[in-house]
């Protein structure tokens, strides 16, 4: 089975914090997402990858950043947190057409 | 642009009621499209996928068929349990590459016993 991983299941962050998410899939997947989830608004997508070093913006990027050093990683940067950044993430990795979601991160930011 | 229209929910029903749930999209050329379901405290999950008109696809009792001439993709199920409360996500994408997908905006299920 895909297993996709997220570092944290719940975050408590500070205005002006930098905060890091990590998502890691053991799969081999060329494709790496990262989307937060609003009530009302679905899921949105904030960047995705299409292969290591490799970044492409989503529909809402501002206030974000991504690294993917290494295939199986790939990291969501907040460089600094406000409080419209309070969401939940969810990272997904694909091969082909169907995407794998790992648990999601609540992130709250005071 | 692409897009995907789901109907607007909480949905709440009796146990063993009949559901649908409607979807709609917008798309210039011809998706896959896609159900997935998230339970409470959890990611999404592939619940089922239909790549071309007219197919089917189904798992554990839910079904919807991909109908191109009304651009819809609409999710039923016969009989639905306690256990099938959560939230369902209607998405379509294309064959391009990277697979980004287009989310509806989620539709809750509430069944109760």
């Amino acid at each position: 089975d895909v297993k996709v991983t997220q570092s944290s299941r719940y975050l408590v962050k500070r205005t002006g914090e930098k905060v890091f998410l990590e998502c890691v899939q053991d799969m081999d997947h060329e494709n790496m997402f990262w989307y937060r989830q609003d009530p009302g608004l679905g899921l949105r997508l904030i960047y995705f990858s299409y292969d290591v070093k490799m970044k492409e913006k989503g529909d809402i990027p501002e206030g974000y950043s991504v690294s993917r050093e290494k295939k199986e990683r790939f990291s969501l940067i907040l460089e600094s947190a406000s409080t419209n950044q309070t969401s939940m993430y969810l990272c997904a990795s694909s091969s082909q057409e169907t995407q794998y979601f790992g648990p999601g991160t609540r992130l709250l930011v005071l | 642009g692409d897009s995907v229209t789901q109907m607007e929910g909480p949905v709440t029903l009796s146990e063993e009621a009949f559901l649908t749930i409607n979807c709609t999209y917008t798309a210039t050329g011809y998706p896959s499209l896609f159900w997935y379901v998230q339970y409470p405290g959890e990611g999404l999950q592939l619940l089922l996928k239909a790549t071309k008109a007219d197919d089917k696809g189904s798992n554990k009792g839910f079904e919807a068929t991909y109908r191109k001439e009304t651009t819809s993709f609409h999710l039923e199920k016969g009989s639905v349990q306690v256990s099938d409360s959560a939230v369902y996500f209607c998405a379509l994408s294309f064959d391009s590459g990277t697979y980004k997908y287009i989310f509806g905006t989620g539709t809750r299920l509430k069944v109760l016993a």
